[in-house]
């Protein structure tokens, strides 16, 4: 296993477009977490995946964004009618239920223009 | 409102010198701490962590130092090298089964030969 996968690396989209991330997490790892992180700041978490269950969603997620993990395995994150305010690394993250280490993929940078 | 914060942006030391990166949070709930670096193009790679019930914990190079009453973490590396040049992040978990991070906003390190 050679860690926690993220598809595409970069994508650049018009204003009002849907765009949706894939993120393939370490097989054995039953959470799996999406964070935002902006310039100049730390990661912010957006939601999270015990198994195929979305248990958190933060208020950073709005109606335009969902989230699904369908077979506890990969996850998609998708983004509704898309705003400049969306521009940002979109991470993903996977750990082992109790463990606090989680394992970060290398991410995906949405600009949209 | 931050609950994590890392005051200084960044930080340069000479290689074979002790770098010191600082690490303050709020919430007295936190259960665990870790330390992230991330590379340019790279997503965060763990480095080290503590539990709140500790106030010290040495892998290598890289000890973490907590200090409850104040509130205050730091990480220390020696020696540096100029392989550590990253960007360091500060994380807190635990105030809930989730685990999910918070996330300071970030020193940038750099050692220079």
């Amino acid at each position: 296993d050679t860690g926690v996968s993220q598809d595409p690396r970069h994508k650049i989209t018009k204003r009002g477009q849907n765009v949706t991330f894939r993120c393939d997490p370490i097989s054995e790892h039953n959470r799996l977490y999406w964070y935002r992180q902006t310039l100049g700041q730390g990661p912010e978490f957006l939601t999270y995946f015990q198994n195929e269950a979305q248990l958190e969603k933060s208020r950073l997620l709005s109606d335009r964004f969902s989230a699904e993990r369908p077979k506890g395995s990969f996850s998609t994150l998708e983004i509704q009618r898309t705003e400049q305010g969306d521009s940002a690394m979109y991470l993903c993250a996977s750990s082992l239920t109790g463990s606090t280490e989680a394992f970060f993929g290398q991410g995906t940078r949405l600009t949209v223009v | 409102d931050q609950q994590v914060k890392q005051n200084s942006p960044s930080l340069s030391v000479q290689e074979g010198r002790i770098s010191i990166l600082n690490c303050d949070y709020t919430n007295s709930m936190f259960d665990y701490f870790l330390w992230y670096k991330k590379y340019p193009a790279e997503g965060p790679t763990f480095l080290i962590s503590i539990s709140s019930i500790k106030d010290k914990n040495e892998d290598g190079r890289f000890t973490v130092f907590l200090n409850k009453s104040a509130k205050h973490l730091s990480l220390h590396i020696v020696p540096s090298q100029p392989g550590d040049s990253a960007v360091y992040f500060c994380a807190a978990a635990g105030m809930d089964s989730s685990y999910k991070l918070i996330f300071g906003s970030g020193t940038r390190l750099l050692v220079r030969p």
